[in-house]
């Protein structure tokens, strides 16, 4: 089992619909959790980053952790043409090695 | 300004070669990092180092080699290319060791022939 599963996707959704993007853990040490956004042929760029369990908003985007059962989900509200891209979640025990998800491919249809 | 810059973007070399891809970040970061993306978009850590000392080597063959100058610096040298080196390396920094706010390059596409 790997240690961060991310469903691959892709995903479509028309413009203004709610995106629902998640993964689950294997590692009950992971204490931070982040989410990239990954542009094609650009790099990953941090969207969200929580720390421990609990919920972050940022403008559109909502992270949301449930340590418990080792579930973390982004919201994308209002989806825009300019959401399409690969999210990755990715954490860590709080050294410098980050698990990633495989990423999930979203396509906003305008 | 370009946070995390690395060269070349694209780079198409043939079985056998030795080629190195350069990286160098403005941030004032203690920490770098070089990641591999494979075809099908995973993205795992090769090598990280702090403040110029190897800190990471994660289960790389031997022909890869790391090279740390400066702080601001981390090249990656690739000896005896393969087919399978073929992949999306990413360079990346953090402010300190337990950095788990990582900022990435835009990446270099390598393509062995």
């Amino acid at each position: 089992q790997k240690e961060v599963e991310q469903d691959p996707g892709p995903l479509s959704v028309p413009e203004g619909a709610i995106v629902s993007l998640n993964c689950t853990y294997s590692n009950s040490a992971f204490q931070y959790f982040m989410w990239y956004r990954q542009y094609s042929r650009k790099g990953p760029e941090l969207l969200m980053y929580t720390y421990s369990s609990g919920n972050k908003e940022d403008g559109r985007f909502t992270a949301q952790v449930d340590k418990s059962s080792k579930y973390i989900s982004l919201f994308i509200r209002d989806s825009q043409p300019s959401d399409s891209a690969t999210y990755l979640c990715a954490m860590s025990v709080g050294n410098n090695r980050l698990a990633f998800g495989k990423g999930n491919q979203v396509v906003v249809i305008p | 300004d370009t946070a995390v810059s690395q060269t070349p973007k694209y780079l198409v070399t043939q079985m056998g070669n030795d080629k190195s891809i350069k990286c160098e970040q403005n941030l004032g970061h203690d920490t770098m990092y070089w990641y591999k993306q494979d075809s099908k978009k995973f993205l795992k850590i090769m090598f990280s180092y702090n403040n110029k000392e190897l800190i990471i080597n994660e289960t790389v063959p031997n022909r890869f080699s790391p090279k740390s100058p400066d702080k601001a610096h981390l090249n990656l040298h690739i000896n005896s290319l393969e087919l399978g080196d073929s992949a999306v390396y990413f360079c990346a920094s953090s402010r300190a060791l337990s950095g788990n706010t990582i900022y990435f390059g835009e990446g270099s596409w390598l393509t062995v022939v």
